[in-house]
């Protein structure tokens, strides 16, 4: 178990430009999350993949943001046209279908996102 | 829909004392309860878990207790040390989460002092 990892670990960027970043899961775990985490608040879902399908987007998903996980293994997180208020940290996390609510999320060490 | 709050922080203590910190829960159904810590510079950790009432989750000398007439998953440790200074998040997951996915509160920010 070679925990999640995700890359770049930092990013700054020029308003407008485009990002995008990635998280390679735990190997067997087939459920991925992405969340954002800002200042003093708890990591906020994003969205989440089942193998490669992604089956939920949550409405703080703009429509900027894109989130893709070809194979069912790695996935990555675009956002376009960035803005100020995208800066932030973003998890990935993933778990294992079996165990349902059980199953704990296994964290990232994220990417911090300023966008200038 | 689900929810948590937990106390806010930041909680500063001195070493070898008692810790405390509340959390409480909104949920549709019947969820099982999480609490993750956050060092420094760290992603999220699992600390614990309970998965139904009266269930105690414990690791490192940490406990919660699920308690599920006043929905609360209090933290509680006997005598912290300065490693433990961190960000402590409580969370919760049930069917009506996408995919499981967990609901966290804010967060409460633990400074231990020597």
């Amino acid at each position: 178990d070679t925990g999640v990892s995700q890359d770049p670990r930092h990013k700054i960027t020029k308003r407008g430009q485009n990002v995008t970043f990635r998280c390679d899961p735990i190997s067997e775990h087939n459920r991925l999350y992405w969340y954002r985490q800002t200042l003093g608040q708890g990591p906020e879902f994003l969205t989440y993949f089942q193998n490669e399908a992604q089956l939920e987007k949550s409405r703080l998903l703009s429509d900027r943001f894109s989130a893709e996980r070809p194979k069912g293994s790695f996935s990555t997180l675009e956002i376009q046209r960035t803005e100020q208020g995208d800066s932030a940290m973003y998890l990935c996390a993933s778990s294992s279908v079996g165990g349902g609510a059980n199953s704990p999320l296994h964290f990232g060490n994220g990417t911090r996102l300023t966008v200038t | 829909g689900n929810s948590v709050t937990q106390m806010e922080g930041p909680v500063t203590l001195s070493e070898e004392a008692f810790l405390t910190i509340n959390c409480t829960y909104t949920a549709t159904g019947y969820p099982s309860l999480f609490w993750y810590v956050q060092y420094p510079g760290e992603g999220l950790q699992l600390l614990l878990k309970a998965t139904k009432a009266d269930d105690k989750g414990s690791n490192k000398g940490f406990e919660a207790t699920y308690r599920k007439e006043t929905t609360s998953f209090h933290l509680e440790k006997g005598s912290v040390q300065v490693s433990d200074s961190a960000v402590y998040f409580c969370a919760l997951s049930d069917y009506s989460n996408s995919g499981y996915a967990l609901n966290f509160g804010k967060g409460t920010s633990l400074l231990v002092t020597p």
